[in-house]
């Protein structure tokens, strides 16, 4: 089965950058989406297609995927960006997602 | 998009079974493909099945395989999960999630539900 794999936990100060990372093999010959969660809230989908933005999410939030290595990067983090951040994939006919990002903003 | 509610979660004992359901109040259900995801608590999402759009083709995870069924009624903007022999290890809130191919390998989640809550206790 296929495996991917995130940080538990990354921290950013309010304004600054944060990178919240999923790696796979060859994950960048798939196609990535990234999910956030704030607490008792269900998922929204924030990525897909690696870097395409559905409309109402804010340009904040961007993606890329390459190698083995996809990224989900928030530029100018808010407090309103604390949340549980998920990637996910399609592989063999089965969804996969990453074990999940927790994002503080401090 | 899809407005998705999920219903159905409640205590049920080890080995026992319940159905959950999933309702779209939009207009376009049966062109959706739909699927099933989870959460234990405090845990990870975690992909259940998949249903495509007309019923016809259906996707498990290995552990819920022989299990678990997932059906739809698109007369009713409906869809279904039966869970049979639940363990404790499906305790979790279910999601119902509406899917979008984006190619032949790639495909994401543009609309989920708020969940319902599915306990496995004696």
């Amino acid at each position: 089965s296929y495996d991917l794999t995130q940080p538990p936990s990354e921290s950013v100060s309010p304004g600054q950058t944060v990178r919240i990372t999923c790696s796979g093999n060859n994950l960048g010959t798939k196609f990535v989406s990234w999910y956030q969660q704030r607490p008792g809230q269900s998922p929204v989908l924030l990525i897909f297609l690696d870097t395409r933005r559905p409309s109402g999410i804010p340009d904040r939030f961007s993606g890329s995927n390459s190698g083995n290595t996809a990224t989900l990067t928030i530029s100018g983090a808010q407090a309103v960006d604390e949340a549980d951040y998920y990637c996910q994939t399609w592989d063999s006919r089965t969804v996969v997602f990453g074990g999940g990002t927790r994002l503080t903003v401090l | 998009e899809a407005q998705l509610v999920a219903s159905g979660g409640r205590l049920v004992p080890p080995g026992g079974s319940l159905r959950l359901s999933c309702g779209d109040s939009g207009f376009n259900f049966s062109t959706l493909s739909m699927n099933w995801v989870r959460q234990a608590p405090g845990k990870g999402l975690e992909w259940v099945s998949y249903i495509s759009n007309i019923g016809t083709t259906q996707y498990y995870r290995d552990s819920v395989k022989g299990r678990f069924t997932v059906s739809r009624d698109n007369s009713k903007n409906l869809l279904f999960l039966q869970m049979d022999s639940l363990r404790g290890e499906d305790t979790a809130v279910y999601y119902c999630a509406s899917g979008t191919y984006c190619g032949s390998d790639c495909y994401y989640f543009d609309s989920w539900g708020q969940g319902t809550l599915v306990t496995v206790s004696s």
